[in-house]
């Protein structure tokens, strides 16, 4: 069965390292994106691609970046992580077309120390 | 900013009564979708209505949409303890944009 997957599944690091978190997707979709999920603020939109080679920020995409070099990857780099990002981090993928459903990865918790 | 707010942010109600659950939103849609999360999960898309729709129907699931009032809400109905979880709007924008943007979420408990 198709499949949305994010490691790790928790994360602790210091203030001020790089961060990578995985998302690997087998639905063969187009739209990837990734959200942070805070009490108080729901999920807010970190990062999204439409395709290879495409991405764009998202509303709070500072601190953030991506690369989409193939259709199942898109991996969400933290360049300095800060105390700020410590939060829950999902990543969704979706089919073309603006009236499909969004599939969501199980989350990566991550703690900044 | 958030697209969607959802109304009210808890509730909390008896096993087998009816839940109701609202969504408003700021800007024009193409379609607004339900989803709900299970603690320390993942979410899961639930439903999906058109703007051209006025109301849809899934199960126990009703979903209405008043585009007029930029609102929506969804009702479940005969609650079951399963269906303890936190709910989710969310809307696109018209112009062909494919993100999603999500409300704040109501924390549903279905006491037994």
């Amino acid at each position: 069965d198709a499949e949305i997957t994010q490691s790790p599944r928790h994360k602790i690091t210091e203030t001020g390292r790089q961060v990578t978190l995985a998302c690997h997707q087998t639905w063969n979709h187009n739209n990837m994106f990734w959200y942070r999920q805070d009490l108080g603020h729901g999920l807010r939109l970190i990062h999204y691609s439409y395709g290879v080679q495409d991405t764009n920020k998202g509303e709070v995409s500072d601190g953030y970046s991506v690369s989409r070099s193939n259709t199942e990857d898109l991996p969400l780099t933290l360049e300095s992580a800060a105390s700020s990002q410590t939060s829950v981090y999902f990543c969704a993928s979706s089919g073309q077309g603006s009236a499909t459903e969004a599939f969501f990865g199980q989350g990566t918790r991550l703690t900044v120390v | 900013s958030q697209q969607g707010e959802e109304d009210p942010q808890a509730l909390s109600i008896q096993e087998g009564e009816n839940a109701t659950m609202n969504c408003s939103y700021k800007t024009s849609i193409n379609n607004l979708q339900w989803y709900r999360q299970n603690s320390g999960r993942g979410l899961v898309h639930l439903i999906l209505i058109r703007s051209n729709e006025r109301e849809k129907h899934s199960g126990r699931l009703r979903v209405t949409l008043d585009t007029s009032k930029k609102s929506s809400s969804l009702l479940i109905t005969a609650s079951r303890a399963a269906d303890t979880a936190s709910y989710f709007c969310a809307t696109d924008g018209v112009q062909g944009a494919q993100k999603l943007v999500f409300g704040q979420g109501t924390r549903l408990t279905i006491n037994p």
